[in-house]
């Protein structure tokens, strides 16, 4: 069963826009969710994880357990935010299911 | 710290042989994941070992095996090669295991079954 759902392939933004990103979750428990990012010819990384709350290059995350989602989002997208981007789930510390993932365009 | 090391970073091979992709993790990551990424799949968890034991198993074939070494290092084969088994295979260490711990990433190895 598909954990992660990322709904959108391919997301296409102007420079100084909103953007969204979805992450819609499949877990009965209390999941760790995380958002990681892979820009061209760079490796895979860790944008944020929910537990941390944090605020990483503009992105947030919240985790809305009602919906089952976890959506990135910022607020002024820039060019540089160009990327391939996955949610990803930890089930109980154990193994990562990631997202199909989304890769998002910032038109300049 | 130097970063996860992954050899070799390209590989051809043909239907019906096997393969060997080998994975240095972070110097006192005891935790090695592996990983199969396609355009279609995304990323889709193989196995993870830790203290040289396999700890979690994805949904793939028996002909995807692991093993790791008491350094850390993790081996990973793939016998009687499909061409569906063409992928970025990635590996990725953390700390631990079993505390949903930052995964750090390797650059890859491309497999490609002709």
């Amino acid at each position: 069963a598909q954990r992660v759902t990322q709904p959108e392939k391919l997301l296409s933004v102007f420079k100084g826009a909103p953007v969204e990103l979805k992450c819609n979750y499949s877990y009965s428990g209390s999941p760790e969710l995380f958002w990681y990012v892979q820009y061209s010819r760079q490796r895979l990384q860790l944008l944020l994880r929910h537990i941390s709350r944090e605020s990483i290059k503009g992105f947030t995350a919240d985790l809305n357990k009602g919906e089952t989602s976890f959506h990135l989002k910022k607020p002024f997208a820039q060019e540089e935010d160009s990327a391939m981007y996955y949610c990803a789930l930890s089930e109980a510390g154990n193994q990562f299911y990631f997202g199909t993932g989304t890769s998002l365009t910032v038109i300049p | 710290k130097a970063g996860v090391t992954q050899t070799p970073r390209y590989l051809i091979k043909t239907r019906g042989q096997q393969v060997t992709l080998s994975c240095s993790p972070i110097s006192g990551h005891r935790s090695v994941s592996w990983y199969q990424q396609t355009p279609g799949q995304g990323l889709q968890f193989l196995f993870e070992y830790f203290s040289e034991t396999q700890r979690n198993k994805g949904n793939f074939p028996g002909r995807f095996s692991g093993r790791q070494f008491s350094n850390s290092r993790s081996e990973m084969n793939v016998s009687t090669l499909e061409l569906g088994d063409s992928a970025l295979y990635l590996c990725a260490s953390s700390p631990r295991t079993g505390a949903a711990d930052t995964q750090y990433f390797g650059p890859g190895t491309r497999l490609t079954v002709l």
